[in-house]
């Protein structure tokens, strides 16, 4: 167990509609990362949060989004939902800052089925 | 960040030792080597992580040459539970705005 929690596990949506997905970080992790895992490919990173603020982002349109909030838990918000957007949507937690090795620990994911 | 070169699938019988080499030729001065595990339909999990020579904890080893060109995963006495998809990412780990990059990783079949 890393700590890190997702919801929803599972959810279904329609093309067109939005979503949002939420993540806790593990205790003390000031860092949250977003990637999406289509089927049989590994994850690919979407964005990160450091304190609240974008602080890098993939090869992602801007109809994905994100938060982070003071207790450094955060949401991923994706608009216009397309088919190719079904996927594993995993957050990964981290402690940056500390000018050492930051490793980031992954939650379990929530699956996204759009019809 | 460095790409990394790792075999698609690899198969081995329980209690058997299992080395997965990873190559990733132009990595740079200040990249360490960390390796994921990942069931189907969770998240990576966190193996180990490591910059030269050797490291070792209480599931696995990591083999890194002097030239760090290539890094090998060894898991000791594997296990049917061991079967899982190995993922090898090499990049950066400290600063901020780190992303790690997967590349498909290592499917480890593990049979009676």
């Amino acid at each position: 167990e890393t700590g890190v929690t997702q919801s929803p596990t599972h959810l279904i949506k329609t093309r067109g509609q939005q979503v949002t997905l939420r993540c806790s970080s593990q205790s003390g992790h000031n860092t949250v990362s977003w990637y999406q895992q289509a089927l049989g490919q590994g994850p690919q990173f979407i964005f990160q949060y450091y304190r609240e603020e974008e602080n890098g982002r993939g090869n992602f349109p801007p109809r994905f989004s994100g938060l982070q909030f003071p207790n450094y838990s955060s949401e991923l918000n994706v608009n216009a939902l397309e088919l190719d957007d079904s996927a594993l949507y995993l957050c990964a937690s981290s402690l940056a800052g500390r000018g050492d090795q930051e490793t980031q620990y992954f939650g379990p994911g929530t699956r996204l089925l759009v019809l | 960040l460095a790409k990394t070169t790792q075999p698609i699938s690899m198969d081995s019988y329980e209690g058997q030792e299992v080395n997965i080499t990873c190559s990733h030729n132009n990595i740079a001065t200040n990249d360490y080597i960390t390796w994921y595990q990942q069931f189907p339909s969770q998240g990576p999990r966190f193996i180990i992580q490591g910059y030269k020579t050797k490291v070792t904890n209480e599931v696995a080893s990591l083999f890194i040459p002097a030239d760090r060109k290539s890094s090998t995963l060894s898991l000791p006495r594997v296990s049917l539970s061991d079967t899982a998809v190995y993922y090898c990412l090499v990049g950066p780990v400290t600063g901020g705005g780190n992303k790690l990059t997967f590349g498909t990783g290592t499917q480890l079949k593990v049979e009676l």
